[in-house]
């Protein structure tokens, strides 16, 4: 069955400071890869999304991922993160072929310090 | 464009009672996704319909929820009767397909709480 692991239940960072969110998945083909933002109080939204060719994909806010089916990884990445990035992230995985679900990771959630 | 709508956005209650949780979907969108989050579980997916129709309701706890989709504009969550286990924010998501390529647009969700 198609899982989500997200290693990291918090991660603290200073402002102006890289980033890196992991990511892996179990999925028997070609999976479509998401991550999603969440702010207290808010739904889910949309940050980037694979579904193939560049292996680097370009988000909103600043916010890249790279797929690596070796390792099948999806890391979310920021050069330099900003207090109003803390938030909680949630990597998911999107059936292929056949299937219709979108499976969510347990979430990392970003703290900023100054 | 207005996103995902859903009401209330607080709902506490007493066990035993019926709750009702509503959402209104993006216009144009054909696929509507409820979904369950709490600390220990996480995101659950409970239900998802396709041009109103309901796909799969496998992630539904117990008979005690349901759920329906009159028309492509409105759907509603039921739990009857309630309990404190079912305390919990509860998302509707809706996509522009059903499949899993298509990106889902969330509601602010509606916290519920069962005394």
């Amino acid at each position: 069955a198609q899982s989500v692991t997200q290693p990291d239940i918090h991660i603290t960072v200073s402002e102006g400071a890289s980033l890196e969110l992991r990511c892996n998945y179990s999925y028997g083909a070609t999976p479509y890869l998401f991550w999603y933002v969440q702010s207290p109080g808010q739904g889910l939204q949309l940050l980037l999304k694979y579904f193939s060719g560049d292996t680097l994909v370009q988000g909103i806010k600043g916010f890249e991922a790279e797929f690596k089916r070796s390792q099948s990884s999806f890391n979310l990445r920021k050069p330099s993160v900003h207090w109003s990035d803390a938030a909680e992230y949630f990597c998911a995985v999107g059936e292929g072929t056949g299937g219709f679900k979108t499976i969510f990771g347990a979430g990392t959630r970003l703290f900023v310090k100054a | 464009d207005a996103g995902v709508i859903q009401s209330p956005r607080h709902e506490v209650t007493e066990m035993g009672q019926e709750v009702t949780l509503r959402c209104k979907p993006i216009s144009g969108h054909n696929s509507l996704f409820w979904y369950r989050q709490t600390m220990m579980r996480g995101l659950e997916l409970l239900i998802y319909f396709n041009n109103n129709v309901p796909i799969d309701d496998s992630g539904m706890p117990e008979d005690r929820f349901s759920a329906k989709m009159p028309n492509a504009s409105f759907s509603t969550l039921k739990i009857q009767p309630s309990e404190p286990r079912d305390s919990a924010v509860y998302f509707c998501a809706s996509s522009y397909l059903l499949g899993g390529q298509s990106p889902l647009h969330f509601g602010n969700g509606t916290r519920l709480t069962v005394t």
